[in-house]
């Protein structure tokens, strides 16, 4: 089955710097990426979609400028989270599909900023 | 704007027992999923169901869909201690045009020996 690939699993950051979390479709053409956060014992919110080569699609209430997302490949997408802060630590979830096909799902990020 | 509201959020259950989790939604959408996550973990697809009437069945679990009253169930037969997890609904929000997963709260089962 397809698979979506997700990395790092966790990380630990101090307050002020910038991490990048990693999103690989490995078996299929993800021609479109979403990327999720969960806070502890809630769903999951939407915090962008992306189609790959265009510029990400924020939902509202997302800062575009701190959640920055690219997607330049029909492979890859990435979220960075610019200038953390611990109110952003949670836990991050990107999934991809090709086309209308179902979502496949990450494995997800467990983000700690200190 | 698309919301999908569960119900139960909390069930605490005991083995071998029947229950039945609801899931509502509030506009057209024709594809519903129904995911299962484990804590610290991500989401595993339990179901797909494209289509009113749709029914799918795997192991003491199986999913029904009612489009036309905006109702999906999830329902556990003879519930045993593996299956406690948090169980989500989704529906595919198509109003938009952009295909996005909109997730219910989640509905946390605890299933007791």
């Amino acid at each position: 089955g397809a698979v979506v690939s997700q990395h790092p699993s966790w990380v630990i950051c101090k307050s002020g710097t910038s991490v990048k979390i990693e999103c690989r479709s490995l078996d299929f053409q993800a021609t479109t990426m979403f990327w999720y956060r969960q806070f502890p014992k809630q769903s999951l919110m939407l915090m962008a979609t992306s189609n790959e080569g265009s510029k990400a699609t924020y939902e509202q209430g997302v800062e575009k400028d701190k959640f920055l997302i690219n997607h330049a490949s029909l492979t890859l997408s990435t979220l960075t989270v610019t200038s953390a802060h611990p109110e952003d630590s949670s836990f991050y979830i990107c999934s991809a599909r090709e086309g209308s096909s179902p979502l496949h799902f990450g494995n997800g990020t467990r983000l700690t900023v200190t | 704007e698309l919301k999908v509201e569960q119900n139960p959020l909390f069930l605490s259950m005991q083995e071998g027992k029947n229950y039945t989790i609801y899931c509502n939604y509030s506009t057209t959408s024709d594809r519903l999923y129904w995911y299962r996550q484990d804590p610290g973990k991500s989401l595993e697809s339990l179901f797909v169901l494209l289509s009113n009437g749709a029914v799918k069945q795997e192991g003491r679990l199986m999913a029904s869909l009612d489009t036309k009253a905006r109702l999906s169930t999830l329902h556990i037969t003879a519930a045993v201690h593996d299956l406690s997890a948090t169980y989500f609904c989704a529906v595919d929000d198509l109003f938009q045009g952009a295909q996005k997963l909109v997730f219910g709260q989640g509905t946390r089962l605890t299933i007791n020996p």
